[in-house]
């Protein structure tokens, strides 16, 4: 059974740093492409970043560029977020999901996320 | 452009067919997939490519595409249908995901 866990999130104060873990079982990891994925508080999903399987590519959100990391370590099937300078702005659950089985660029022009974990709550607030 | 665009709310009567559409250029590139997202849970993916269910996924449930613009169409819609929906896909350079505003579907 696939499964994503996440964690690490919490209430952090204005310019203040967090890492959040995503760590997955069930499927080979290291095959799969990862994303992290933001809600705020009643409204809508916000892509944030993505990392192939190899981390060959990576990509950001420009919400985020320049303050998150995104990063994995497939001996350990774990996934990664490093956010810094962090805004209220930021303040959201924030999402692991899993890429479909084909590669970051495939030519089917399918893009999915097929599994997401339940989700860790991030409050950036004074 | 890298926005998908969603209508807010739609309703549909209980057993009625109700179709959630997304506009967007990148989408006469890439196929819009689409995940149904209930109170306080997780998104769950209810189509994906041309018009794929993942196993678990009910075949009322189905998804087109046309130009700009991509459709999710439940048959027969059922109260437990109702949710938000995202529409997703890459932005048209290929590299970044995008999502659609989201929409609430109503089943009266």
């Amino acid at each position: 059974e696939v499964q994503l866990v996440e964690s690490g999130g919490g209430l952090v104060k204005p310019g203040g740093s967090l890492r959040l873990s995503c760590a997955a079982s069930g499927f080979t990891f290291s095959s799969y492409s990862m994303n992290w994925v933001r809600q705020a508080p009643g409204k809508g999903l916000e892509w944030v970043s993505s990392i192939s399987s190899s981390s060959s590519y990576i990509y950001y959100a420009d919400s985020v560029k320049g303050r998150f990391t995104i990063s994995r370590d497939n001996a350990k099937n774990s996934l990664y977020l490093q956010m810094n300078s962090l805004r209220a702005e930021d303040t959201a659950v924030y999402y692991c999901a899993r890429d479909g089985p084909k590669g970051y660029y495939d030519s089917s022009g399918e893009y999915y996320f097929d599994y997401w974990g339940q989700g860790t709550l991030v409050t950036v607030s004074s | 452009s890298s926005e998908l665009t969603q209508d807010p709310a739609v309703s549909v009567a209980l057993g009625q067919t109700v179709r959630i559409t997304c506009q967007g250029d990148s989408l006469r590139s890439y196929y819009a997939s689409w995940y149904q997202q209930k109170p306080g849970q997780a998104p769950v993916l209810v189509i994906y490519g041309k018009n794929n269910r993942p196993s678990g996924i009910p075949d009322r449930f189905s998804g087109s595409s046309s130009g700009n613009t991509a459709s999710l169409t439940i048959t027969g819609a059922q109260a437990e249908d109702e949710a938000d929906y995202y529409c997703n896909s890459r932005d048209s350079s290929g590299n970044r995901g995008v999502f659609g505003g989201g929409t609430k579907l109503t089943v009266l």
